[in-house]
C-alpha cells in the first residue's frame, strides 16, 4: 500500500517552454502533497505544500509564478514549471501524506526536468 | 532555522560490519524524526521513524537512536549487505506543526563484499 506515482519520469524541454508534472497517490487519499526539488549531491529541499482544494503554500525563494501547483483532487497534484531555463534543470520529487496520518509522508519516484 | 547536518558524506564498510550513520540537527527538538533510503535517481523511501519521547526503535537489521539533549540521532544497520549500499537521509519536521519535512544532505552508504 501508500505507492505514489510520479509522471514523467524524465523530461527534456526547450528553454522557456512549460512543463507539468503530475502525482498521483495511487491507492490512498491524500490531503497533503509536498514538492521537492534536489541538485546533484544536495539534499531535498521544500518547494511547497499543497492541501487538496486550496491554494499551495511556497517556501521562502520559490516563485510561485513558475512554479505553480495545483491540487484539485485528493489523488493529484501538478506541479507547471514555467518558461522553464537551464537552471529549473533537477530532480522533482513529490511525496503525500494520507489524511488523518500525521507523520508518515510517501514520495514518488521522482521526475528528471533538463531544459536545453 | 533548523539545520541537519549529516556529518559523513560518504561512508565505506565491509559485508557483515555494522554501519553507523549520525544525524545532528541544530535548533529546536522535533516532534520526530526519521529515517529514508534514496538509490540513484529515486526517491526516497521511508525506513524509520522515531518520536522525540523514545530512545531507541528497531526494525529488522535496523536500529535508530534518538538522543533530545546532544540534538543527535544515529542509525545502525547490523550485518551488512551490498544491497544495502545506498544513501541514506535523516529528515525533521520543518516547524514545530509536525507537516514538511527538512532532509540532511544524506551519508552514501558502500558495502563492500
Amino acid at each position: 500500500g501508500a505507492v505514489v506515482s510520479q509522471h514523467p519520469s524524465w523530461v527534456i524541454c526547450k528553454s522557456g517552454t512549460s512543463v507539468k508534472i503530475e502525482c498521483r497517490s495511487l491507492d490512498f487519499q491524500a490531503t497533503t502533497m509536498f514538492w521537492y526539488r534536489q541538485f546533484p549531491k544536495q539534499s531535498l529541499m521544500l518547494m511547497a505544500t499543497s492541501n487538496e482544494g486550496s491554494k499551495a503554500t511556497y517556501e521562502q525563494g520559490v516563485e510561485k509564478d513558475k512554479f505553480l501547483i495545483n491540487h484539485a483532487s485528493l489523488t493529484l497534484s501538478t506541479l507547471t514549471v514555467t518558461s522553464a531555463h537551464p537552471e529549473d534543470s533537477s530532480f522533482y520529487i513529490c511525496s503525500a501524506r494520507e489524511a488523518g496520518i500525521l507523520y508518515e509522508q510517501y514520495f514518488g519516484p521522482g521526475t528528471r526536468l533538463t531544459v536545453t | 532555522s533548523q539545520k541537519i547536518e549529516q556529518n559523513s558524506e560518504a561512508l565505506n564498510i565491509q559485508e557483515g560490519k555494522t554501519a553507523t550513520l549520525t544525524c545532528n540537527y541544530t535548533n529546536y527538538s522535533p516532534a520526530y524524526l526519521q529515517w529514508y533510503r534514496q538509490d540513484p535517481g529515486r526517491g526516497p523511501v521511508f525506513l524509520l521513524l522515531i518520536r522525540e519521547n523514545e530512545k531507541e526503535k528497531r526494525k529488522e537489521r535496523l536500529k535508530v537512536t534518538f538522543d533530545t539533549t546532544l540534538k543527535q540521532s544515529l542509525f545502525h544497520i547490523t550485518a551488512s549487505q551490498p544491497a544495502d549500499s545506498a544513501t541514506y537521509l535523516c529528515a525533521l519536521d520543518a516547524n514545530q506543526a509536525g507537516t514538511a519535512l527538512i532532509f540532511g544532505k544524506g551519508t552514501t552508504l558502500s558495502v563492500s563484499s
